[in-house]
C-alpha cells in the first residue's frame, strides 16, 4: 500500500511570514512528486513538480526534495491571505500495468492571517 | 496548454434517476483519466483509472455496476452515476495525463469538478 502522509493542520502564519509544508511517502522507488493547491470548492492546481533531489524555486514558491529520508516539502514566502487553501502532495509510482498513477495526501490546510 | 473541461459543473437529480458527467482534454490526448470524488473537508479519493479503449480500473470499495466509466476516444471520458442516491451527493473531479510511452514526470491536469446533489 503506497502512501503519502501530510499533517492535515490547520497551519496559521501571519501574512508576510514563511510557510511550510511538508510530505512523506512510502514508495522509495517514486519519481515524481507534485504540490497542488486547492481552494474550497474548487479543483486542485499545480503549484510544483520536482523530480531530483535538492530545492527548486519559483517565484515564492521552493520545493524542497530528499529521497533518502522520503520527505518533500513546499516552502511559500512571503505568504499572503490568498494563499489561504489546502495544499495536497502528490507522488507518482508505476503500476502494474506500466503507467504511473498519482497518490495524493490527505492535504494540509493553510490559513494565512493578516 | 493542457486544459481539461468538465461538465456540468453542478447538476441536481433526483434519487433513482443517472448522472452523467464528462470530461474532455482540449488541446492534448489524455492516454489516461482518473476519475475522483471528494466529500466536505476530506481529501481526494480516487474511483477508478482509465485508459483510452479499454475498460476502467476501479478502487476497492467502488461499485462498477454503480459507477459507469467510458474512455472510448483519447481526448473524452464519461463517469455516470446510476441510480443515485443521496449519499452519492459529492464533488466528483476528473484529471488526465498526456503521459506517452508511460512518462513518470507529467502531472495531472484536472477538470473543474461537478457538484452532484442527489435529492
Amino acid at each position: 500500500q503506497k502512501e503519502v502522509e501530510q499533517n492535515s493542520g490547520p497551519l496559521s502564519v501571519p501574512e508576510g511570514a514563511i510557510a511550510s509544508l511538508n510530505c512523506t511517502y512510502s514508495d522509495r522507488v517514486s519519481q515524481s512528486f507534485f504540490w497542488y493547491r486547492q481552494y474550497s470548492g474548487k479543483s486542485p492546481e499545480l503549484i510544483m513538480s520536482i523530480y531530483s533531489n535538492g530545492d527548486k524555486e519559483d517565484g515564492r514558491f521552493t520545493a524542497q526534495l530528499n529521497k533518502a529520508s522520503q520527505y518533500v516539502s513546499l516552502l511559500i514566502r512571503d505568504s499572503q491571505p490568498s494563499d489561504s487553501a489546502t495544499y495536497l502532495c502528490a507522488v507518482n509510482s508505476a503500476s502494474s500495468g506500466g503507467s504511473y498513477i498519482p497518490t495524493f495526501g490527505r492535504g494540509t490546510s493553510l490559513i494565512v492571517h493578516p | 496548454g493542457a486544459v481539461v473541461s468538465q461538465h456540468p459543473s453542478r447538476v441536481i437529480c433526483k434519487s433513482g434517476t443517472s448522472v452523467k458527467i464528462e470530461c474532455r482534454s482540449l488541446d492534448f490526448q489524455a492516454t489516461t483519466m482518473f476519475w475522483y470524488r471528494q466529500f466536505p473537508k476530506q481529501s481526494l479519493m480516487l474511483m477508478a483509472t482509465s485508459n483510452e479503449g479499454s475498460k476502467a480500473t476501479y478502487e476497492q470499495g467502488v461499485e462498477k455496476d454503480k459507477f459507469l466509466i467510458n474512455h472510448a476516444s483519447l481526448t473524452l471520458s464519461t463517469l455516470t452515476v446510476t441510480s443515485a442516491h443521496p449519499e452519492d451527493s459529492s464533488f466528483y473531479i476528473c484529471s488526465a495525463s498526456s503521459w506517452a510511452d508511460s512518462r513518470r514526470d507529467s502531472p495531472l491536469h484536472f477538470g473543474n469538478g461537478t457538484r452532484l446533489t442527489v435529492t
